[in-house]
């Protein structure tokens, strides 16, 4: 089945500075992927997503990269602020499968901006 | 707006009891989602379901059950529950294959 990877656990950037965050895939089948930002004590909400028929993605601050050559893809935020400060997951999915639906999440990054 | 509604938000429970944990959604999505999480390991699912009457598995199923009735409601249990069970479930929805998926704001469950 799939397996995502992400990377790195923590980060921790001054305000202003961008962040990075990669993830790796293993199933060449995905092609759904999705990056979710959890703030504490609440669910995961979507921020932003990118299909495999894409290469990059941009909504503001936050961009998303996708290399299915690689099957690796990234969040880029730029102009970071402290309430970017949260848990952000990527995961992976595929469609037309008996896997169908199944997101798979990474094991989430905790993104620390400082004032 | 509801969305997704969990019960309950938080329980300690003690090792070997029956225990059930409650999903609805209001947003008539086909395909709902039991995911855990737990520190460095992120979220892992544990059942899903595509559509009211079918349900599948998923990375981390053992000790779990799930049923799907319905298209609103998407009940966990867990049927003699363990130490290692100790965790936050989060219920999600969607409405399609690969549309946004919505949490609900998670269940808080320790087991002793």
């Amino acid at each position: 089945g799939e397996n995502v990877e992400q990377h790195p656990s923590t980060l921790s950037v001054q305000e202003g500075d961008s962040a990075v965050i990669k993830c790796t895939y293993s199933d060449s089948a995905s092609n759904y992927f999705p990056w979710y930002k959890q703030e504490l004590g609440k669910g995961p909400q979507l921020i932003i997503d990118i299909r495999s028929n894409v290469g990059e993605k941009k909504d503001q601050r936050i961009a998303v990269t996708l290399n299915k050559t690689a099957k690796h893809f990234s969040l880029h935020i730029t102009e970071t602020q402290p309430e970017d400060s949260a848990v952000y997951f990527c995961a992976a999915s595929t469609t037309g499968s008996s896997n169908t639906g199944k997101l798979i999440f990474g094991q989430g990054t905790t993104l620390q901006v400082k004032p | 707006i509801a969305g997704i509604t969990q019960a309950p938000t938080s329980q300690i429970l003690a090792a070997g009891r029956r225990m059930t944990l409650r999903c609805t959604q209001d947003m008539r999505h086909n395909a709902m989602y039991w995911y855990r999480q737990d520190l460095g390991l992120g979220l892992r699912l544990i059942h899903y379901s595509n559509t009211a009457g079918t349900t599948g598995k998923g990375e981390v199923p053992d000790g779990y059950s799930v049923s799907r009735a319905n298209t609103d409601d998407f009940p966990l249990t867990l049927a003699s529950a363990v130490p290692s069970q100790t965790s936050v479930y989060f219920c999600a929805s969607r409405v399609g294959e690969n549309g946004e998926l919505f949490f609900g704001e998670g269940s808080r469950l320790t087991v002793l």
